[in-house]
């Protein structure tokens, strides 16, 4: 079945650098969505990327997706400690199943 | 308004013995979606719902796992002979449909001693 991998399974940063995820399907994705989850929290939805080669801006946070939609990253500019939490990626097949990627738990020291 | 609600928020229960977790989805949303999270991981699909009938449930792990939507709105996912390995967090979403976000529920968490 569909897999989606992140990398790095961890993070830590300084307060103030940049992180970034960085996700893998092993199959092509319809669209793929960023959802962040807070210590004790749930998923919470981000943004969404349907077109091969988007790329999306929300202030601080910056999403692609691949040319061929089987890959995607989030990156975040000058970390601050709001930005603590798991962030997934989930992709749909050609289907309704939504399968969540593994996760990257990010840490900002302050 | 009231977002997706799931009941109940803690559940202990002895090895061997059957539950219930319900999932109270946003009002018009049609898709309706159960996942698991072990600590550590991301949510694991178990099964989705369209309606009343469930379009995919090629997630869940065995036979022991039931889940139904009646009237197509609140759900119930029925888990017989519990097992110490089915101790997790049972995430219920809902959305729209399409392509719409899902909404996530704050979570069963189920602990099986």
């Amino acid at each position: 079945g569909q897999q989606v991998m992140q990398i790095p399974q961890y993070q830590h940063v300084q307060e103030g650098e940049d992180f970034t995820t960085y996700c893998n399907s092993s199959t092509t994705l319809s669209n793929i969505q960023w959802y962040k989850q807070r210590p004790g929290g749930h998923p919470v939805f981000l943004i969404q990327l349907v077109k091969s080669g988007e790329v999306k801006k929300q202030k601080r946070l910056t999403f692609q997706f691949g040319e061929a939609k089987k890959n995607s990253s989030l990156h975040i500019t000058a970390t601050q400690t709001t930005d603590v939490g798991t962030y997934f990626c989930a992709g749909r097949g050609g289907y309704q199943k939504v399968t969540f990627g593994t996760g990257t738990k990010l840490q900002v020291i302050p | 308004g009231a977002g997706v609600s799931q009941t109940p928020s803690n559940k202990v229960t002895e090895k061997g013995k059957y539950v219930e977790l319900r999932c109270d989805p946003i009002s018009g949303h049609t898709a309706l979606y159960w996942y698991r999270q072990s600590l550590g991981q991301g949510p694991e699909f178990l099964i989705y719902f369209q309606g009343t009938g469930a379009a995919d449930d090629s997630g869940l792990p065995n036979d022991r796992f039931f889940a139904v939507r009646p009237e197509g709105s609140v759900s119930t996912l029925k888990i017989q002979r519990t097992e110490r390995g089915d101790s997790a967090v049972y995430l219920c979403a809902s959305r729209q449909g399409g392509d719409s976000p899902l909404h996530f529920g704050n979570g069963t968490r189920l602990t099986v001693t």
